[in-house]
């Protein structure tokens, strides 16, 4: 079958090196999906969305990937700083204003 | 513009009371949503409330409630408070359903 990448709670990268953040949602009807990072005393601050026409959108050094048929969303991050280091979520919105939020990944990135 | 805001930042509370919590959303913004954050079960899904009105709820017991002005603020309730209430709340507002929200930085709440 087809392969995904794990959900892992923490990720550690060198400096300059591309991240990637996996997400494994849970409802198909879901339609539209958010990533969003959380730094250290600070409420989560959107990154970027996709809704569940595409499959792919970029943003600045960030692009997010999604997978319907195995309900895989992963964020990846270019060139890797360190003020990229915090909490990534992600958000799958099922219905009328309700995110149901992922687990979350602490990323650290080394300089 | 200004960005969501929570009040009070801080909170402490002994076992029994009750507490409210204020979210104003950034301007024009007519949804907003409460969430409670704790380091074992992440974030949860509270309520959700647009033009006065609670669209959605989560599974949390009645005593935890809502409300929302007609200028789109919002307030949450938590009556006799337990232990484990103790959390980080947070509201975040959007223009509406399926565009990303806003999330204030929270309100810190510690029951004793």
């Amino acid at each position: 079958g087809e392969s995904v990448g794990l959900h892992l709670p923490t990720l550690s990268v060198q400096e300059g090196d591309n991240s990637i953040i996996n997400c494994a949602y849970s409802n198909s009807a879901s339609d539209y999906f958010i990533w969003y990072k959380q730094e250290s005393g600070k409420g989560p601050q959107f990154i970027i969305d996709i809704r569940s026409n595409m499959d792919k959108r970029q943003g600045q050094r960030v692009t997010v990937l999604l997978n319907k048929t195995v309900k895989h969303l992963s964020l990846q991050i270019a060139a890797t700083q360190p003020g990229d280091s915090a909490v990534y979520f992600c958000a799958e919105n099922t219905n009328a204003g309700k995110s149901t939020f992922g687990d979350g990944t602490t990323l650290t990135v080394k300089p | 513009k200004a960005g969501v805001t929570q009040t009070p930042r801080y909170l402490i509370k002994t076992r029994g009371q009750q507490v409210t919590l204020s979210c104003s959303p950034i301007s024009g913004h007519r949804s907003v949503s409460w969430y409670q954050q704790t380091p074992g079960q992440g974030l949860q899904f509270l309520f959700e409330y647009f033009s006065e009105t609670q669209r959605n709820k989560g599974n949390f017991p009645g005593r935890f409630s809502g409300r929302q002005f007609s200028n789109s603020r919002s307030e949450m309730n938590v009556s006799t408070l337990e232990l484990g209430d103790s959390a980080l709340y947070l509201c975040a507002s959007s223009l509406d359903n399926n565009y990303g929200y806003t999330f204030g930085s929270g309100t810190r709440l510690t029951v004793v």
